[in-house]
């Protein structure tokens, strides 16, 4: 399978605890998203890298989250000190950058948190 | 600020019937605009964009043209399967900008035999 991978599918933790999750994007691709999605609700952007250097951050991406993509290919997000309503799926995407090709994500199956 | 409006759901149609899902967008610049598709159990994947006004997106019979005159990116698909039941998300890149994508909520469509 060469689509964008997603690692672990479900996390539960108690709060106060950190987690970490990994991507793991199509290899050709250049671009790295973080997206966060409440039921209910569209996903919601948090941050993007193209190659190693993250390039934006959302405002909904607070002091405890932090993400990584040290050498340019995988990436992850870490969540310190987790609340109750980091509860979410947490959803990586790829894409091979702007141009024509700006917006066409690629999108892996979400990391699932809960929070207790 | 920028955002994405869809119709809210669920919408539930027998097979063969005719579909609209609304959309309409605010945004700065001069955005692409996007519909994004989910089926059960699988991630969020591209169905249809178009980059400017005028144009139409299509794709497995889905159609959509961006009307920058109404703000809007209508989905339509003249008849419907048991097989597009599915979340369809409405987006924009805000601002025109490389990738950030806008998302509405998300509209679930299910399609009856």
């Amino acid at each position: 399978d060469t689509g964008v991978s997603q690692d672990p599918r479900h996390k539960i933790t108690k709060r106060g605890q950190n987690v970490t999750f990994r991507c793991d994007p199509i290899s050709e691709h250049n671009r790295l998203y973080w997206y966060r999605q409440t039921l209910g609700q569209g996903p919601e952007f948090l941050t993007y890298f193209q190659n190693e250097a993250q390039l934006e951050k959302s405002r909904l991406l607070s002091d405890r989250f932090s993400a990584e993509r040290p050498k340019g290919s995988f990436s992850t997000l870490e969540i310190q000190r987790t609340e109750q309503g980091d509860s979410a799926m947490y959803l990586c995407a790829s894409s091979l950058g702007a141009g024509a090709r700006a917006g066409e994500l690629f999108f892996g199956e979400g990391s699932r948190l809960t929070v207790l | 600020g920028d955002s994405v409006t869809q119709m809210e759901g669920p919408v539930t149609l027998s097979e063969e019937a005719f579909l609209t899902i609304n959309c309409t967008y605010t945004a700065t610049g001069y955005p692409s605009l996007f519909w994004y598709v989910q089926y059960p159990g699988e991630g969020l994947q591209l169905l249809l964009k178009a980059t400017k006004a005028d144009d139409k997106g299509s794709n497995k019979g889905f159609e959509a043209t961006y009307r920058k005159e109404t703000t809007s990116f209508h989905l339509e698909k003249g008849s419907v399967q048991v097989s597009d039941s599915a979340v369809y998300f409405c987006a924009h890149n805000y601002g025109g900008s490389q990738g950030n994508l806008i998302f509405g909520k998300g509209t679930k469509l299910s399609v009856k035999p």
